[in-house]
């Protein structure tokens, strides 16, 4: 089952940066945060991943607590094709590395 | 990048026969993948990963006979929902990745539409 939880939805101004907060306070030390995200009715698209140290790529970025409880996705300058339900997955490593998803959280990008 | 495919993109098909869905890795061998299953407005629900050469191990309350999984070779796991049901209707989804462990993440396919009428 999920282990993560986050809130049901945000807005963001176009042009803004969104920063998606996600809970995770079980994470094992050896499991990794993935972050994808949900276009309507399409397949989800991986964004970024970590395990302890922040990341970034031409997406997004990835903050991670030191104690690894929590994370936020960045997306920096948010665009209307942003727009999506944002999931943050951890990784059930003792679990044959299965993904669950959580409820995810829905991004509405607005001009 | 890893492409994976589904294949049919939506079905319709009548109450009480069976529909088969494919998902491929186009590029990659993946000797795990993974289906699930997402209703409107709700999140994936993870149904069964797929082992290549041997069974698929399903979640709880999802009904192996009702949703036979094979994967037959390193590119190629189908989805058999058979004798279909209106409730069956839903957006499936299949998964997979270049490595075994999927640290780099999953790959989704673009998912498919089944309509039971």
């Amino acid at each position: 089952d999920a282990k993560t939880t986050q809130p049901t939805s945000m807005d963001c101004a176009e042009g803004r940066a969104a920063n998606l907060p996600c809970n995770h306070s079980t994470i094992s030390g050896n499991e990794y945060v993935y972050w994808y995200r949900q276009i309507h009715s399409q397949g989800p698209q991986y964004i970024i991943h970590g395990l302890k140290n922040n990341e970034t790529n031409e997406m997004a970025s990835l903050i991670i607590t030191e104690d690894r409880k929590s994370s936020t996705l960045i997306l920096p300058h948010a665009t209307l094709r942003d727009t999506a339900v944002y999931y943050c997955i951890v990784r059930v490593y003792y679990n044959f590395n299965k993904f669950y998803f959580g409820s995810g959280t829905k991004l509405n990008v607005k001009p | 990048g890893a492409v994976v495919s589904q294949h049919p993109s939506w079905v319709i098909c009548k109450s009480g026969t069976s529909v088969k869905i494919e998902c491929r890795s186009l590029d990659f061998q993946a000797t795990t993948m993974f289906w699930y299953r997402q209703f409107p407005k709700q999140s994936l629900m993870l149904m069964a990963t797929s082992n290549e050469g041997s069974k698929a191990t399903y979640e709880q309350g999802v009904e192996k006979d009702k949703f036979l999984i094979n994967h037959a070779s390193l590119t190629l796991s189908t989805l058999t929902v058979t004798s279909a049901h209106p409730e069956d209707s839903s957006f499936y989804i299949c998964s997979a990745s270049q490595s075994d462990v999927g640290i780099n993440g999953y790959t989704f396919g673009s998912g498919t539409r089944l309509t039971v009428v």
